[in-house]
């Protein structure tokens, strides 16, 4: 069973604007650890954003917010002020603890472009 | 301070050869990681090592595919002898720990491989 599912394979954005990369995420266990990555097309995996299970306030890092709905599962990511820069695929992914191991489980990917 | 270094940047070899990756991790990170990226099959852990001791390897496809810790700050991915459906993009990746924001990992820029 997918793990981690993001539902929009493509994103158009108009720089300036905020836009919301959607994640939800299917475990059993109480504590895991989400996080989102960006992978411009020069193929690099960058670290954006990490929201622990136990964590009470959603996670902020810049531009970059996590909208942790714990209930729900979800784990949208919200870039505020897009900038062209921001095109890129983006990942979001969950680890699982315990017996689970501690790989990370990587959703298909959301391809972002941001236009002028 | 230096992120995940690796190397090389690409690789292509034929059939049958020998290829090993390497990779060193941010100092002071406990945790190595080696992942490998294709299309069909996305993002997926392949092995990962705590302390220069592999915990999880049954990532790793086959007998063909091998690693290694020697030492804190150097990791080694072999593939001997190498097809074509080995083709990807291998990643490793490091972090502090497994507890909290500690578990973030941080990836290298990747090499890619290409086998004919």
């Amino acid at each position: 069973a997918q793990k981690i599912t993001q539902t929009q394979p493509g994103m158009f954005v108009q720089e300036k604007e905020a836009v919301t990369l959607d994640c939800t995420y299917d475990t059993s266990d109480p504590s895991y650890g989400l996080f989102w990555y960006k992978q411009p097309s020069s193929g690099e995996m960058i670290f954006l954003i990490y929201q622990g299970s136990y964590d009470q306030q959603n996670a902020t890092e810049g531009r970059y917010s996590l909208n942790f709905q714990k209930a729900r599962k979800s784990a949208n990511l919200v870039i505020s002020a897009s900038q062209l820069g921001d095109s890129a695929m983006y990942f979001c992914a969950m680890r699982e603890g315990g017996d689970s191991g501690y790989a990370l489980n990587f959703g298909k990917g959301t391809s972002l472009l941001v236009t002028p | 301070d230096a992120g995940v270094i690796q190397s090389p940047r690409h690789e292509v070899t034929e059939m049958g050869q020998e290829v090993t990756l390497r990779c060193k991790p941010i100092s002071g990170h406990d945790y190595l990681f080696w992942y490998r990226q294709t299309m069909m099959r996305g993002l997926e852990l392949l092995i990962y090592f705590n302390n220069n001791v592999p915990i999880d390897d049954s990532g790793m496809p086959e007998d063909r595919f091998s690693a290694k810790m020697p030492n804190a700050s150097f990791s080694t991915l072999k593939i001997q002898p190498s097809e074509p459906r080995d083709s990807a993009v291998y990643f490793c990746a490091s972090s502090l720990g497994l507890a909290g924001s500690q578990e973030t990992q941080y990836f290298g820029p990747g090499t890619r491989l290409l086998v004919l």
